[in-house]
């Protein structure tokens, strides 16, 4: 299946901080997502975002399906930014309703 | 919108024990997964199903089985408990096969002692 990885595993942000997320994928996709999870463990769906840029308030992601990666930003970050940020990816090309997942990166945003 | 719900936030069993846990789905999607979630390991997709009575296995089935009877619930089974079992368990769905999002519910804390 098509592997994801993602940059950084950690990341510990003060309140009003900017960051980026990345995610490496091994091969083309037509299908990619960002999740979040907060900290009692839902996960939300963030961005649908195959390729291009999408902005959601602070939120914005790109995709560059080319160079197979994307970003997701996170602006002005506040402690509610807090819990793991997931990409997923189609397991394989062309499957697209079966995700792969990455290990994901925990953000925290102190005060 | 969207409501995925699952039939325990937290359960504890014992080794040997049968375990159910129920996934139940309010948009009348197609597409129903299971996911086993693990410290640095992301989320493992362990069955999933595009329709009534029918289920794929996923990376890591062994251990577990599925049941789809109707099509808004998913039930995961596990035979006989074991203690790397222990684990978050999170139930998603979606429509059809395609491009479209899943749709998580709020997760199964899940201990085996």
């Amino acid at each position: 299946g098509i592997q994801v990885e993602q940059s950084p595993p950690d990341l510990i942000l003060q309140e009003g901080a900017n960051s980026t997320l990345r995610c490496n994928f091994s091969d083309s996709v037509n299908n990619l997502q960002w999740f979040h999870q907060n900290p009692w463990g839902q996960l939300i769906n963030l961005f649908y975002i195959p390729s291009g840029t999408k902005q959601n308030g602070r939120l914005s992601a790109t995709t560059v399906a080319t160079e197979r990666y994307s970003l997701l930003y996170i602006s002005s970050s506040q402690t509610t930014d807090s819990g793991v940020y997931f990409c997923a990816v189609p397991f394989r090309p062309g499957n697209d309703y079966k995700l792969s997942f990455g290990a994901g990166t925990t953000v925290t945003v102190r005060a | 919108d969207v409501k995925v719900t699952q039939s325990s936030r937290y359960l504890v069993k014992r080794t040997g024990e049968k375990v159910f846990l129920e996934c139940v789905q309010d948009m009348d999607h197609e597409n129903m997964f299971w996911y086993r979630q693990d410290p640095g390991l992301g989320l493992r997709l362990i069955y999933f199903s595009y329709d009534v009575k029918m289920k794929e296995k996923g990376d890591i089935p062994e251990g577990y089985s599925v049941s789809r009877e109707k099509k808004e619930r998913f039930s995961l089974i596990l035979e006989s408990a074991s203690t790397n079992q222990t684990s978050m368990y999170l139930c998603a769905s979606s429509f059809f096969r395609g491009r479209e999002t899943q749709y998580f519910g709020p997760g199964t804390r899940l201990l085996v002692l």
